[in-house]
């Protein structure tokens, strides 16, 4: 079964602090996404990577960095938690070779940020 | 300016009726995809249907049918024969020039009733 795994369900975090997401896949893709979800906005796209070492900024990347030292793993790093950034946060990765089918999703960490 | 417009925030339909979920998109690429995902109440992102924009025929898979009107640049989600488990939160999205990266759609709720 294909799978993406976020390191967290469930995260709190005080402001300021240096926070990181996790993601990893299973599937050998070279795709790899970080998304943001907030009621009434939908996904907005943070940073996504094309292959190991390669990110780039999607359309909300303030705040937000990432690093990709292995092709199953993508994470997302806050340097300095703030308020706003309390949002649901979804990883997903697809296949270059297979853009036309869908972006494979791990089950998303809520973080709160206080 | 690339965009995916859902303008139903909220729906109830009939268990065992079909029902139609709203879905424009705004985009000068020649090429692009059109994806549909459900989110319940878990949070994960389940893939349903995928459209191509060069596709002649509109997508099935199963009781999803999606309603391809590239000149209105609509893409509407059919689900028919409603069930229980149907009730979630469904996302449109477009994937630009086949990107892989999706833009989406603020969400529709879809209530279910018995």
């Amino acid at each position: 079964d294909v799978k993406v795994t976020q390191s967290s369900r469930y995260l709190v975090k005080r402001t300021g602090e240096k926070v990181f997401l996790e993601c990893v896949q299973d599937m050998d893709h070279e795709n790899m996404f970080w998304y943001r979800q907030d009621p009434g906005l939908g996904l907005r796209l943070i940073y996504f990577s094309y292959d190991v070492k390669m990110k780039e900024k999607g359309d909300i990347p303030e705040g937000y960095s990432v690093s990709r030292e292995k092709k199953e793993r993508f994470s997302l790093i806050l340097e300095s938690a703030s308020t706003n950034q309390t949002s649901m946060y979804l990883c997903a990765s697809s296949s270059p070779d297979r853009m036309n089918t869908e972006a494979f999703f791990g089950q998303g960490t809520r973080l709160t940020v206080v | 300016a690339q965009k995916i417009t859902q303008t139903q925030p909220g729906m109830f339909v009939q268990e065992k009726e079909a029902v139609t979920l709203d879905c424009t998109y705004d985009t000068s690429d020649p090429s692009y995809g059109l994806f549909w995902y459900k989110q319940p109440s878990s949070g994960e992102m389940i893939f349903l249907i995928y459209q191509g924009s060069y596709d002649q025929q509109n997508a099935t898979e199963g009781r999803y049918s999606l309603n391809f009107q590239k000149a209105r640049k609509s893409a509407n989600l059919v689900i028919s024969a409603s069930q229980l488990g149907d009730s979630a939160m469904y996302f449109c999205a477009m994937s630009p020039s086949n990107t892989g990266k999706l833009i989406f759609g603020q969400g529709t709720t879809l209530q279910v009733k018995p």
